[in-house]
């Protein structure tokens, strides 16, 4: 079946320090959604890609599509101990009704 | 506009009881879906609903049933509670094919289930 896969599982950073998150999809999707999930609370939306090659940017996030539209990864610049959570790449699910299949996150833990 | 709201937050349960968590969304969205997550397993789709009515199997939906008699409601079912079931569980919502952001979950605060 279609598997999400996310590197690395953790990362730890010195505050200021760069953060990347890598997502892997065994198949082709249509669109590609992130999300975080603070310690203890519960996944938001951070963002959808849809285009082929499309990067976006939230403030000191950036977000890319592969052009393959099999890959796609999370930087974030500067870190700050707010970034601290999970996470979450997740595309629709090629036999569940579109349904989001979830990568198994990236933790990310911020040292001040 | 509360969103989705999942009741209880915390549970315990024996092995082979069983219960309900309850999910109701305030957004008219046509999707809703439960998952479970676990650690390094991010989240695992478990039963989903495109509209009333309707309901369907996820990726691990062995022990759970749901039903969806209303567009605002999808209640988990666990039959007979087993200790691998302890997990949390997330109550998600989406607006559904034709809509803006078609597939875009907004999820409830989670429901931590241990099983003894």
């Amino acid at each position: 079946g279609q598997q999400v896969m996310q590197i690395p599982q953790y990362q730890h950073v010195q505050e200021g320090e760069d953060f990347t998150t890598y997502c892997n999809s065994s198949t082709t999707l249509s669109n590609i959604q992130w999300y975080k999930q603070r310690p203890g609370g519960h996944p938001v939306f951070l963002i959808q890609l849809v285009k082929s090659g499309e990067v976006k940017k939230q403030k000191r996030l950036t977000f890319q599509f592969g052009e393959a539209k099999k890959n796609s990864s999370l930087h974030i610049t500067a870190t700050q101990t707010t970034d601290v959570g999970t996470y979450f790449c997740a595309g629709p699910s090629n036999n569940a009704g579109n349904m989001l299949t979830f990568g198994g996150g990236t933790r990310l833990m911020v040292k001040p | 506009n509360a969103g989705v709201t999942q009741t209880p937050k915390f549970q315990v349960l024996k092995t082979g009881q069983s219960m309900t968590l309850q999910c109701a969304q305030d957004m008219n969205h046509e999707y809703m879906s439960w998952y479970r997550q676990d650690p390094g397993m991010g989240l695992r789709l478990i039963h989903y609903s495109v509209g009333a009515g309707i309901t369907d199997q996820g990726e691990v939906p062995n022990g759970y049933n749901v039903s969806r008699s209303t567009t605002e409601d999808f209640p988990l079912r666990l039959l007979s509670a087993a200790p691998s079931q302890t997990s949390v569980y997330f109550c998600a919502s989406s607006p559904g094919q034709g809509f803006s952001g078609a597939n875009v979950l907004t999820f409830g605060a989670g429901s931590r289930l241990t099983v003894l």
